[in-house]
């Protein structure tokens, strides 16, 4: 397993700007995953945050909006630009681990409300 | 696309009666895995299940998979109000490799009552 430390974990913030999330690893990692989990519903996977390349987006998600770093194998920062209400969730890190990666391992996560 | 369909959506029961929680597809998954999240947590990995029929339990926690690799369950026996949480299912697929195959169904919201 992992030990994931992601911060802030919770912000509150105004319409227009932006907040960068930040995800520690304690350990080197393959694989970094970026997740939305608006209230009461599942998880939507952001992004696959790749180190020394883009990150990988899933349909409906843009790097304009949701830009992602990944400077190195232990740490990755999500982005959220320009921000609306609609914006308004729980934000979370992942890593994956076990046979070919199967399994994932989630930060505390970082609830966002924009006012 | 792969879809993952949570039965029930919410579960509301008193300490002490068992349950049942399904996970259902049409599509066949490499693997399954099903995750607790506490309110102000993330998901946290329960148990993976990777051959069709496999049974594993985990304390009170049972989890099956299905004998085509399309449907697991996780039935709980006693419950207890720790067990509070929403359950998720997820199944992996390998097609690229990886965990991008990784398809989480929608959950089940359970409630314990003491």
């Amino acid at each position: 397993s992992a030990v994931i430390s992601q911060k802030p974990s919770r912000d509150i913030c105004q319409r227009g700007t932006s907040l960068t999330i930040q995800c520690q690893v304690d350990s080197q990692v393959t694989m970094m995953f970026w997740y939305r989990q608006q209230p009461g519903q599942s998880l939507t996977l952001i992004a696959t945050a790749n180190q020394g390349s883009e990150a990988t987006y899933e349909s409906g998600f843009v790097i304009d909006k949701f830009p992602i770093s990944r400077p190195n194998l232990t740490f990755s920062t999500l982005t959220v630009s320009n921000m609306s209400p609609e914006d308004s969730s729980i934000y979370l890190c992942s890593v994956a681990s076990g046979a070919r990666g199967a399994k994932l391992f989630f930060g505390s996560g970082t609830q966002l409300s924009v006012l | 696309t792969q879809l993952l369909e949570q039965s029930p959506q919410f579960l509301s029961i008193q300490e002490g009666e068992n349950l049942t929680v399904y996970c259902n597809s049409s599509s066949v998954f490499s693997s399954l895995q099903w995750y607790r999240q506490e309110p102000g947590e993330g998901p946290v990995l329960l148990v993976t299940v990777v051959t069709g029929g496999e049974v594993k339990k985990l304390k009170r926690l049972t989890f099956q998979f299905g004998d085509a690799r399309k449907d697991s369950s996780l039935h709980i026996t006693a419950a207890q109000p720790g067990d509070t949480g929403l359950y998720l299912c997820a199944g992996a697929t390998f097609s690229g490799g990886g965990a991008d195959g990784l398809t989480f169904g929608k959950g089940t919201h359970l409630i314990i009552q003491p």
